[in-house]
């Protein structure tokens, strides 16, 4: 059974630019969120994926958008980086309406913005 | 809405102590606890969960926790530490009524650090 793999898992980039994060959800989850985790703090919920639609959203503005695709994968992207998007972004995948919570978090992405 | 404290940001101990992260959380409605652990550069591990039945949970590597609801508290303990339980803990909520859209409320966490 994989887990979760995201990648890259480092990424560098200038204020303004757009980044797209890569998530490959464990085999049979067919539910993906995103997280946020900025140094020091835990982990912020963005939003959530099923069936290729968004179908939850935390307090973040409409510059991360995401996709879900038909193998379950999915990616986050971000446009107009600012500064404070600095953080390690995580993926968790679950099988839909899982009764028992079984998230599955990959080892995040690593992105600063300069 | 939920909302999680962590009491602790950084714990102390010596190797083979006993040590207790403590969690207290806020809601209006019933959820759903977790611990979750992170080591150094690496993703989130589920250590242990409260969904229902006894209030005493068991996890993985020894730890346990005790959902207290008049306390609305959901402390991790472990009777005795080992170097390699060096990492960051964080506890999260979820409400038992999200359905399909639930999420995780995540605490600051608390940086466990074991010494010899």
């Amino acid at each position: 059974e994989t887990g979760v793999t995201q990648s890259p898992t480092h990424l560098i980039k200038t204020r303004g630019q757009q980044v797209t994060l890569r998530c490959s959800s464990q085999s049979g989850h067919n539910t993906v969120s995103w997280y946020q985790q900025a140094l020091g703090q835990g982990p912020q919920f963005i939003f959530q994926y099923y069936r290729e639609e968004e179908n939850g959203r935390g307090n973040f503005p409409p510059r991360f958008s995401g996709l879900q695709f038909p193998n379950y994968s999915s990616e986050l992207n971000v446009n107009a980086l600012e500064l404070d998007d600095s953080a390690l972004y995580l993926c968790a995948s679950r099988r839909y309406l899982d009764s028992n919570y079984g998230y599955t978090f990959g080892s995040g992405t690593r992105l600063t913005v300069v | 809405a939920q909302s999680v404290t962590q009491l602790d940001s950084q714990v102390p101990v010596f190797e083979e102590a006993p040590v207790e992260l403590r969690c207290n959380y806020s809601s209006s409605v019933s959820v759903y606890l977790f611990w979750y652990v992170q080591y150094p550069n690496q993703g989130l591990q589920l250590l242990l969960k409260y969904l229902s039945g006894s209030t005493l949970v068991k996890g993985i590597n020894g730890f346990e926790a005790e959902f207290n609801k008049s306390q609305t508290s959901f402390h991790l303990r472990k009777p005795s530490v080992h170097i390699s339980d060096t990492a960051e803990y964080f506890c999260a909520v979820s409400s038992r009524y999200g359905g399909a859209t639930n999420k995780l409320i995540f605490g600051t966490g608390t940086l466990l650090a074991v010494q010899p």
